[in-house]
């Protein structure tokens, strides 16, 4: 079962960022948090992924709390094309991935 | 740069029907390799990973198999379809060390009838 939490849904408008949250209160020292999402019908999306440093790259960014124990991924400017579904992912290396309900984006104009 | 291939894109079985779907990654040496099962609005199931050729492991048993019989190729079997067995496969890869992330092929979608 997947140890992460996600509002099942969210809105956001074209050329706004979005900010997507994850609670991950249960992580451990040596999981890492993990982005992907999921447009309909596709495979899943690797976005980014983190360890405690925040990190960005030319998809997002991932703002990680000081206690590991949340973070949120923020898409800058979002497009129609952001419209999926996004999952976050503590995991530690070796492991499996689960992914749970993950939070559908709907970008609209 | 890196790329996974899955084909077909879409299949339909009938019931007892044998199955072989195809994975290969490219750019890319020794990579993990997985093959995941999506069912309709659930998250994935991991139904079998691989650390090299031959080398297999099964996550959940099951009425299918896989094999790995050159390093980046990964193929899913089954000698009789059951009906549970439709969903959505995906195959994904990764380097084998450190924490680096998986990514996925865009999937084959199956369908038993």
């Amino acid at each position: 079962d997947a140890k992460t939490t996600q509002p099942p849904s969210m809105d956001c408008a074209e050329g706004r960022a979005a900010n997507l949250p994850c609670n991950h209160s249960t992580i451990s020292g040596n999981e890492y948090v993990y982005w992907y999402r999921q447009i309909h019908s596709q495979g899943p999306q690797y976005i980014i992924h983190g360890l405690k440093n925040n990190e960005t790259n030319e998809m997002a960014s991932l703002i990680i709390t000081e206690d590991r124990k949340s973070s949120t991924l923020i898409l800058p400017h979002a497009t129609l094309r952001d419209t999926a579904v996004y999952y976050c992912i503590d995991k530690a290396a070796g492991n499996k991935l689960t992914f749970g309900g993950g939070t559908r984006v709907l970008v609209k104009p | 740069s890196q790329t996974i291939h899955q084909w077909p894109a879409t299949l339909v079985q009938p019931v007892g029907s044998p199955l072989s779907l195809e994975c290969t990654v490219e750019g890319t040496s020794n990579p993990n390799l997985y093959w995941y099962r999506q069912a309709a609005g659930r998250g994935l199931q991991l139904l079998f990973y691989s650390v090299g050729i031959g080398q297999i492991s099964s996550e959940v048993p099951q009425n299918l198999s896989a094999s790995r019989p050159q390093d980046r190729q990964f193929i899913l079997s089954s000698k009789k379809l059951l009906l549970s067995d439709s969903g959505f496969y995906l195959c994904a890869w990764s380097v084998r060390s450190g924490n680096q992330p998986q990514h996925f092929g865009d999937g084959t979608r199956l369908s038993i009838l």
